[in-house]
C-alpha cells in the first residue's frame, strides 16, 4: 500500500544545533502537509507544500517539497528548547484525499 | 480561537467493557476525522466522516468498533469489547471541506485509553 516513510526515528542534539527530518513517499504526491505534537499534546499543523520543488520558511524552519513530490524534508536551525517534540510529515494522495503519516521524527535537546 | 473539543481526557477500563469517546468538531467544519495513535508512532486514521456519511472506515476494526456522526456535526466512537491491544491515544480531527486536495485538520487534545 501507499507509504510515507520517515527518518529518523529519534534526533538528539544541543541546544543551538541544528536538526534535519526527511520523508519519502513510494508513490507522487499531491501535497505533503507538516505537523508537531509537544509531548502529551496532539498534532499541530504548521505548513502545507503543494507545489514541485517549493520550499517555504518559517523563522528557523525550512521545508523542502521535491522536484518528483516524492520527498520532503524539515530543517531547524540553531535549535531551541522549544522546538522539543515529535515532527510528522503527512502526504496527500490525489486518489482519495487523504493524508498518509510518516511515523514522525522525535527531536531530543541534550541536558 | 475555535478548538476541537473531545472528551473524556482519560479513561481506564477493563478488558471486554464498552467504551465510548465524542468529539465535537470545529463548527462548520464538514470533514471528520477518528485517528489512533499508539504511543511512538503516527496516527493511524480508524474512520473519516464526511457530514453525516462515512467516506473511508477501511481501517476501522468492525467486529469491535463503531463510529457514528448521526446529525453531521458531533461523532461518539465507541469500542465492544474493549482489548488489552486497544491502548492508544485516540484523536479527533476536522477540516473544512474535505471534498478535494487534502486539507488542514486540526486536531482535538485526544482521548488517552488505557485497558487493563
Amino acid at each position: 500500500g501507499q507509504q510515507v516513510m520517515q527518518i529518523p526515528q529519534y534526533q538528539h542534539v544541543q541546544e543551538g544545533e541544528d536538526f534535519t527530518t526527511y520523508c519519502n513517499s513510494s508513490t507522487t504526491l499531491s501535497n505533503i502537509q507538516w505537523y508537531k505534537q509537544r509531548p502529551g499534546g496532539h498534532p499541530v499543523f504548521l505548513i502545507q507544500l503543494v507545489k514541485s520543488g517549493e520550499v517555504k520558511k518559517q523563522k528557523r524552519l525550512t521545508f523542502q517539497f521535491g522536484e518528483a513530490k516524492k520527498n520532503s524534508s524539515l530543517h531547524i536551525t540553531a535549535t531551541q528548547t522549544t522546538d522539543v517534540g515529535t515532527y510528522f510529515c503527512a502526504g496527500g494522495m490525489d486518489s482519495n484525499y487523504q493524508l498518509i503519516w510518516g511515523a514522525g521524527t522525535k527531536l531530543i535537546i541534550k541536558p | 480561537e475555535a478548538e476541537v473539543a473531545q472528551s473524556p481526557r482519560y479513561k481506564i477500563t477493563e478488558k471486554s467493557q464498552a467504551v465510548a469517546f465524542w468529539c465535537d468538531p470545529i463548527s462548520g467544519h464538514a470533514t471528520l476525522y477518528w485517528y489512533r495513535q499508539i504511543l511512538g508512532q503516527g496516527p493511524e486514521l480508524l474512520v473519516q466522516f464526511q457530514d453525516e456519511s462515512v467516506v473511508d472506515d477501511s481501517q476501522l476494526p468492525k467486529d469491535r468498533f463503531s463510529a457514528e456522526r448521526l446529525k453531521g456535526v458531533d461523532s461518539t466512537l465507541k469500542i465492544q469489547p474493549a482489548e488489552l491491544g486497544d491502548s492508544a491515544m485516540y484523536l479527533c480531527a476536522s477540516s473544512l471541506n474535505g471534498a478535494g486536495a487534502p486539507e488542514t485538520q486540526y486536531f482535538g487534545p485526544g482521548t488517552r485509553l488505557l485497558v487493563l
